[in-house]
């Protein structure tokens, strides 16, 4: 079974810095997807980055990319110039890309604080 | 846009009661997940639905039961609740390109006395 694993349960970070929470998975699959959703107070589920386990290039959404080390099962979040926006937990998630079984799994979460 | 519903958004269940949860989504996607999340922790995956008729077991299954007769309907049901169910559940549907995002639900706060 996929499983993933956030290792820091909460992680603060001066405004304007840049902070990066880490991810690990373990999966025997080759053909999968990565994510990072973010949390608000609110519940709202958001998508903020993806990866394909196919590709070697990095993935980057302005202030946010990601280092995906495929060897070492390691996908994690970079955020530069952090905002008070940023404030929120953010999630990991596996997706499966085998047909008829692609189950998305979170890890369990960093919260992550902006201080002004 | 409706996307995912659920409703309610709020229960309070007394210990061995029975209950639903409903979850629909319009926007005719063959996945459907039910996550539960316990205060301060992640999403735990609790059955998942890759198409009408056909449902799978997550990580807790246990103390739930889903069906899916429809695309658009996933309902959880709670048989005989515990405290051990007090959580925030979760449903989210997803397309079948691996690489496309979920759309989740508000989210239903249960709780169990």
């Amino acid at each position: 079974a996929q499983t993933v694993t956030q290792s820091q349960p909460e992680m603060s970070v001066q405004e304007a810095e840049t902070v990066t929470l880490s991810c690990t998975y373990d999966t025997s699959e080759s053909d999968y997807y990565l994510f990072w959703y973010k949390q608000p107070p609110s519940r709202q589920m958001i998508l903020v980055i993806r990866q394909e386990a196919y590709k070697q290039q990095n993935a980057t959404e302005n202030r946010f990319s990601v280092n995906f080390q495929k060897a070492a099962k390691s996908f994690s979040l970079k955020i530069s110039d952090s905002q008070l926006g940023d404030a929120a937990m953010y999630f990991c998630a596996y997706r499966s890309g085998a047909q008829g079984a692609q189950k998305l799994v979170f890890g369990q979460g960093t919260r992550l604080t902006i201080n002004p | 846009n409706a996307g995912v519903t659920q409703t309610p958004k709020f229960r309070i269940l007394k210990i061995g009661q029975s209950m639903t949860l409903q979850c629909t989504q319009d926007m005719n996607h063959n996945y459907m997940y039910w996550y539960r999340q316990d205060p301060g922790m992640g999403l735990k995956l609790i059955y998942y639905s890759v198409g009408a008729g056909i449902t799978d077991k997550g990580e807790v299954p246990n103390g739930y039961n889903v069906s899916r007769s429809t695309t658009e309907d996933f309902p959880l049901r709670l048989e005989l609740a515990a405290p051990s169910q007090t959580s925030v559940y979760f449903c989210a549907s997803g397309s079948n390109r691996v690489w496309a995002e979920a759309f989740f639900g508000q989210g239903t706060r249960l709780t169990v006395v």
